[in-house]
């Protein structure tokens, strides 16, 4: 089992719509959780960051943390087409040097 | 505003050169990282540093050594470039849980 698993998608949204972007992670202790967003071409940029359970929001974005189940997810509303991109889920490792373990990314289409 | 600066957008080299990849941060962040990026593969890391002349290897350290001698530049350095090692290098600089990304260096090896 990876220790962060997303969905590659590509996930495919009508602009307008919300976008939904899930991730699980194996270590129970995790503290940190992140989203970074990026472009084609480009590094990622930090987006969200939620450390407890529950939901954040940040203009049209929510994160949202489920500690019990493992699970943080991203949503984001009003989808436009610039929000298409690579998402990121990425959550501090316990063990070593306050490393963060990276999922593989979620690659997000939205259509006009 | 944090910023991560790395020398070279795009660099190629040629099987067997050696190769030096830059990495400045300008916020005195304690930890400074390399990872490399590929299709399908996401970001690995390839060796990480907490403080001035200190290194840890990281998951994919094979091929690649560090070098951190002043706070704020964290070196990578290919000693023999192979053709696996073409790759997106991207450096990263942190302070407690929120980490930055520098531009990134597209290395083609020929």
């Amino acid at each position: 089992q990876k220790e962060v698993e997303q969905n590659s998608g590509p996930l495919s949204v009508p602009e307008g719509a919300i976008a939904s972007l899930n991730c699980t992670y194996s270590d129970r202790g995790s503290q940190s959780f992140f989203w970074y967003r990026q472009y084609s071409g480009k590094s990622p940029e930090l987006i969200m960051s939620i450390y407890s359970n529950g939901d954040k929001e940040d203009g049209r974005f929510t994160a949202q943390l489920n500690k019990a189940s493992q699970y943080v997810s991203l949503l984001i509303r009003d989808s436009q087409p610039s929000d298409s991109a690579t998402y990121l889920c990425a959550v501090n490792a316990l063990r070593g040097y306050n490393k963060l373990i990276f999922g593989a990314g979620t690659r997000l289409a939205v259509h006009p | 505003d944090v910023k991560v600066t790395q020398s070279s957008r795009y660099l190629v080299k040629r099987t067997g050169e050696k190769v030096f990849l830059e990495c400045v941060q300008d916020m005195d962040h304690e930890n400074m990282f390399w990872y490399r990026q590929d299709p399908g593969l996401g970001l690995r890391l390839i060796y990480f540093s907490y403080d001035v002349k200190m290194k840890e290897k990281g998951d994919i350290p094979e091929g690649y050594s560090v070098s951190r001698e002043k706070k704020e530049r964290f070196s990578l350095i290919l000693e023999s470039a192979s053709t696996n090692q073409t790759s997106m290098y991207l450096c990263a600089s942190r302070l407690t849980d929120t980490q930055y990304f520098g531009p990134g260096t597209r290395l083609t090896v020929l």
